[in-house]
């Protein structure tokens, strides 16, 4: 099945500065990569995603970028605020419908 | 649409003891997920559903553990017996279609297992 690998675990920035998480996975029919945002006791919750036809997606300060033929995918954020920390989770989809999670990487801002 | 529904929020039982929770996935969800979330193993799926059949349950942990879904809108992830072990917080997550353009999962708010 899928294996998803998540660095960093754990990551610091000073607020204004920018914050990158990478992921690889190892199905390379994987063809789904969405990135979830856990606060503290809260569900976790998309805030972006990106299928396999395309090659980078923007959201505002947040970006994810996918290398198909390395098999690993990015999310960036940008001008980073104290509401940006959070775990934050990247996950792959098979060919099937189930995702496979990546462990996670909680990220501080340093005000 | 108040978004995926599970009961109870918290619960704390005593080892041995039967836990029930409770699912109701977004109406018109065809898929319905079970995960069970820990600091040392992180997400994992443990089943999942479309149109109410379980597809994939490999991932339940043992004979312990059963899921049911008798209709389109509950689902019930069932422990009997519990063990320490077992504690957890469980999330259901349910999403619109696996080949649909709006695939994507929306978690409920978890119920938070302790086991003693």
């Amino acid at each position: 099945g899928e294996n998803v690998e998540q660095h960093p675990s754990t990551l610091s920035v000073q607020e204004g500065d920018s914050a990158v998480i990478k992921c690889t996975y190892s199905d390379s029919a994987s063809n789904y990569f969405p990135w979830y945002k856990q606060e503290l006791g809260k569900r976790p919750q998309l805030i972006i995603d990106i299928r396999s036809n395309v090659g980078e997606k923007k959201d505002q300060r947040i970006a994810v970028t996918l290398n198909k033929t390395a098999k690993h995918f990015s999310l960036h954020i940008t001008e980073t605020q104290p509401e940006d920390s959070a775990v934050y989770f990247c996950a792959a989809r098979e060919g099937n419908e189930k995702l496979t999670f990546g462990t996670g990487t909680r990220l501080t801002i340093i005000p | 649409d108040a978004g995926v529904i599970q009961s109870p929020r918290h619960e704390v039982t005593e080892m041995g003891q039967e836990v029930t929770l409770r699912c109701k996935p977004i109406s018109g969800h065809d898929y319905l997920f079970w995960y069970r979330q820990t600091m040392m193993r992180g997400l994992e799926l443990l089943i999942y559903f479309n149109n109410n059949v379980p597809i994939d349950d490999s991932g339940m942990p043992e004979d312990r553990f059963s899921a049911k879904m008798p209709n389109a809108s509950f689902s019930t992830l069932k422990i009997q017996p519990s063990e320490p072990r077992d504690s957890a917080v469980y999330f259901c997550a349910s999403s619109l279609g696996g080949w649909a353009d709006l695939e994507t999962q929306y978690f409920g708010p978890g119920t938070r297992l302790l086991v003693l």
